[in-house]
């Protein structure tokens, strides 16, 4: 079945340095979302990219679907310790209308 | 209602015994979704229901788990005769349609430990 895998697992970055998330699907995605989820809380909805080789902003952060639509990235610039928590792609299969995949996700840690 | 509300917050229930777990979604969002998430993992997708369409059950685990669906809205999760590895946090999303271009709006999940 549909996998997505996400690296890194975790990183611990101190405030204002860079940090990237990559999300690999082993199948061609129709698109891709993006969650956040903080300590103790639950998945909240960032963003959706559909179009190949798509690029979107939020402030801070910077995401991307790939030209094959099989990855995606999440860039934050300059983090912030409200940036703390777990970061998930997620995405649904070509011809498939259902259920999303989520990844494996990635946790930051930012301290100051 | 403004969001997907779960209940229990929290359950503590014997092994062997059965639970039921609830969901109300966002009123009007066709599309309701149920995942579990152990500790410091990933969201596994349990099951899913869109409408009046069968629902696509493909992620439930094992015949102890069972999903209804009442009236296009309210969703009851049952897991019967729990076990240790049933311990996790179970999520209830909805979306206003299940194409792409929805996001989900996850409800805080119902934190269930079998002892």
């Amino acid at each position: 079945g549909q996998q997505v895998m996400q690296i890194p697992q975790y990183q611990h970055v101190q405030e204002g340095e860079d940090f990237t998330t990559y999300c690999n699907s082993s199948t061609t995605l129709s698109n891709i979302q993006w969650y956040k989820q903080r300590p103790g809380g639950h998945p909240v909805f960032l963003i959706q990219l559909v179009k190949s080789g798509e690029v979107k902003k939020q402030k801070r952060l910077t995401f991307q679907f790939g030209e094959a639509k099989k990855n995606s990235s999440l860039h934050i610039t300059a983090t912030q310790t409200t940036d703390v928590g777990t970061y998930f792609c997620a995405g649904r299969n070509t011809g498939t209308a259902s259920k999303l995949t989520f990844g494996t996700g990635t946790r930051l840690q930012v301290t100051l | 209602g403004a969001g997907v509300s779960q209940s229990p917050s929290n359950k503590v229930t014997e092994k062997g015994k059965d639970v039921e777990l609830r969901c109300d979604p966002i009123s009007g969002h066709t599309a309701l979704y149920w995942y579990r998430q152990s500790l410091g993992q990933g969201l596994e997708f349990l099951i899913y229901f869109q409408g009046n369409s069968a629902p696509d059950k493909s992620g439930l685990p094992s015949d102890r788990f069972s999903a209804e669906r009442t009236g296009g809205s309210v969703s009851t999760l049952t897991i019967q005769r729990t076990q240790q590895e049933d311990s996790a946090v179970y999520l209830c999303a909805s979306s206003l349609f299940a194409g792409p271009g929805y996001g989900y709006t996850f409800g805080s999940g119902t934190r269930l430990t079998v002892v």
